[in-house]
């Protein structure tokens, strides 16, 4: 199994709703991020988790606020975002920080309205 | 501080040929990682292949290979004969020990695989 799971795959939310992404993987990876991606961009690093750790926060506004619950989940809760925040979110793993491959989900596309 | 330089932001080639994205990065780090990733419309992002600053065979997978030349820090990637299925968005990325758990990526190169 090397996939990683991103639910839900599209999400419409407006600016005083709150929300959670939710992303699964069961390869035994020991480190876990969240990334935002705009259209026809790279990949922003948002969030990294590192045996169940925050290890990385990159100066993310706290409207978005990650969880960590085990080592197979991560979640991206989300609350009052502005419509500049519609974008493509990306969770990935890798077997630890420092491991060369890592997967990444499909992905949620977020619409703020 | 580490970057990665893709040139070129768009990409034609005839099915069945080979293409080369080009790639290059800058970083004071002596051990570190590159790699290339494929992005289709549908959003997932797909990692293609690696190669290692202390390798000295350059990295093949499949119709994957990456034309590593440290001295002048670029990591081209190679895909040999094109499908259609390969049309997509490419990033190269980069990692360190020194930022353990982040990727610098590209702007990356949108390849289009013409029939």
């Amino acid at each position: 199994d090397t996939e990683v799971t991103q639910t839900p795959k599209h999400l419409v939310m407006g600016m005083t709703n709150k929300k959670s992404l939710k992303c699964e993987q069961h390869m035994g990876h020991r480190a876990m991020y969240w990334y935002k991606q705009k259209a026809k961009k790279p990949p922003e690093l948002m969030f990294v988790y590192s045996y169940e750790k925050l290890s990385i926060n990159e100066s993310v506004p706290s409207r978005f606020s990650p969880e960590c619950p085990n080592s197979s989940l991560l979640n991206l809760h989300l609350h009052a975002l502005q419509p500049e925040d519609s974008a493509l979110y990306l969770c990935a793993s890798s077997l630890s920080l420092r491991d060369t491959e890592a997967f990444f989900g499909q992905g949620t596309r977020l619409t703020v309205v | 501080a580490q970057k990665i330089t893709q040139t070129q932001p768009g990409m034609f080639v005839q099915e069945k040929e080979a293409v080369t994205l080009d790639c290059t990065y800058d970083t004071s780090d002596q051990s570190y990682g590159l790699f290339w990733y494929k992005q289709p419309s549908s959003g997932e992002m797909i990692f293609l292949i690696y190669q290692g600053s202390y390798d000295e065979q350059n990295a093949t997978e499949g119709r994957y290979s990456l034309n590593f030349q440290k001295a002048r820090k670029s990591a081209n990637l190679v895909i040999s004969a094109s499908q259609l299925g390969d049309s997509a968005m490419y990033f190269c990325a980069m990692r360190s020990n020194t930022n353990a758990g982040k990727s610098t990526f590209g702007d990356g190169t949108t390849l289009t695989v013409k029939p």
